[in-house]
């Protein structure tokens, strides 16, 4: 069974620019959450969706936001690109359950410069 | 205080012994624990779950985990170089409904030498 499937791995972008990256769920799950990994913060949850529908949300501001399609892709989008923003960004995805596990992709590195 | 804390480690055990690690959460509704590894500029692996009191045992691997005292721990017996890494506690705050909200301590590194 694939695993979950971020892309891109990398990016670099220039403050203002907006960014969105995209995240391939294990197959059959329909759970999929989004967290932000800095040295300082450390693993940060942004939000998650389930059914196309956001269900919970972390403390991100509104320029942090996402998706989610009838097939569970999922993508999520940042506009007005800050320094702050240069993080590791990864997708996990959940089997159907309450409070399962999360499995986590390879992650995005997005760099703002 | 923070939701979910560790301490930040190092941990340094030789090879062969059993490293503890640790982790206290705050709040008493939580419902669900994991252990995630983190190899250095990777993403966190799952390693165990779990979701009553006692103990779990997987592999080299045994999860704890005390409600009353809010208290999670893993062990990693017969430790190994290629255990070196950080391990990150994570508690589920979701809802009842299934919703999945994890709430991540700031990981302990652990450093295993020959």
């Amino acid at each position: 069974k694939a695993g979950v499937t971020q892309t891109p791995r990398y990016l670099i972008k220039t403050r203002g620019q907006q960014v969105t990256l995209s995240c391939s769920p294990i197959s059959g799950h329909r759970s999929v959450s989004w967290y932000q990994q800095t040295p300082g913060q450390g693993l940060q949850f942004l939000f998650e969706y389930f059914s196309e529908t956001q269900r919970n949300k972390g403390n991100f501001p509104g320029r942090f936001s996402g998706r989610q399609f009838s097939n569970s892709r999922s993508e999520m989008n940042v506009s007005t690109l800050e320094l702050g923003d240069s993080a590791l960004y990864l997708c996990a995805s959940s089997p159907p359950g309450e409070n399962t596990e999360a499995f986590f992709g390879q992650g995005t590195r997005l760099t703002v410069v | 205080q923070k939701e979910v804390e560790q301490n930040s480690g190092p941990l340094s055990v030789p090879e062969g012994a059993i490293a503890s690690l640790n982790c206290t959460y705050s709040d008493r509704g939580s419902q669900s624990f994991f252990w995630y590894r983190q190899y250095s500029g990777k993403s966190p692996e799952l390693i165990m779950s779990i979701y009553s009191n006692g103990d779990k045992e997987d592999g080299r691997f045994t999860a704890q985990l005390n409600k009353a005292s809010q208290y999670v721990s893993l062990l990693i017996r017969d430790s190994q170089p290629s255990d070196s890494a950080t391990y990150l506690c994570a508690v589920n705050k979701g809802f009842s409904g299934g919703y999945n909200k994890l709430i991540f301590g700031a990981g302990t590194r652990l450093a295993v030498h020959p």
